[in-house]
């Protein structure tokens, strides 16, 4: 079975910070795909990147960057210089590739971070 | 281009009560998932469907049941509503092609059952 732990559930932050969201994942499957969206006080999840099993480069974008580790089974998301509008709660999902459970998203608990001016 | 849209953004209803939620998905998707998300929670898969069927379940009763219309839009039904029915559902489209897709996610539709 699939699962996506969060282990952090709060972060307090200070606007210009560097924080980095902690996710690790478990799956059976050789192929699968993991997620980070983000989800401001409105509700919606706002998709922010997705990475494929076989492809383990890191990625930066703007201010965001993913650390992709699959000795670890982990996917960490680093927000360099936080902002205040970077105050969200954040969510890791992963999702199988075959089986069962295609198409499926497996959440973790998310990790509300806020960032304080 | 249009994103997801849901409705009715906010819903009362009653023990015991149905309610019905609409889904449109993002122009070119085929598909379309809900998830529940109660109250500090991550969200949780109810369904997914494909060219008008359930193509996948997670672990939700019959109580919750669903259907995708030739436009690809969705409706999800809740019968015999409970307290712990009270959540925040969201819906979800994506293109199933050739590689499992990213799932874009809609606003909402918060429902408090009392």
């Amino acid at each position: 079975a699939q699962k996506v732990t969060q282990a952090q559930t709060e972060i307090s932050v200070v606007e210009k910070e560097d924080v980095t969201l902690d996710c690790v994942y478990e799956t059976r499957d050789t192929t699968y795909y993991l997620f980070w969206y983000k989800q401001p006080p409105s509700g919606e999840l706002v998709f922010l990147i997705r990475r494929n099993s076989f492809d383990e480069q890191n990625e930066i974008s703007g201010r965001y960057s993913w650390n992709f580790q699959k000795s670890t089974s982990s996917f960490n998301f680093t927000i360099t210089a936080s902002q205040v509008v970077d105050s969200a709660v954040y969510f890791c999902a992963l999702s199988e590739a075959g089986g069962t459970s295609y198409g499926k998203l497996t959440f973790g608990q998310g990790t509300i971070l806020t960032v304080h001016p | 281009d249009a994103g997801v849209t849901q409705s009715p953004t906010h819903l009362i209803k009653t023990r015991g009560q149905q309610v019905t939620l609409r889904c449109s998905p993002k122009s070119g998707h085929d598909t379309v998932s809900w998830y529940q998300q109660a109250l500090g929670q991550g969200p949780q898969f109810i369904f997914q469907y494909y060219e008008e069927e359930e193509r996948q379940r997670g672990n939700f009763p019959d109580r919750f049941s669903g259907h995708q219309f030739p436009n690809y839009s969705s409706e999800l039904n809740v019968n015999a509503l409970l307290l712990g029915d009270s959540a925040l559902y969201l819906c979800a489209s994506s293109f199933t092609g050739s590689a499992q897709e990213t799932q874009y996610f809609g606003p909402g539709t918060r429902l408090l059952v009392l």
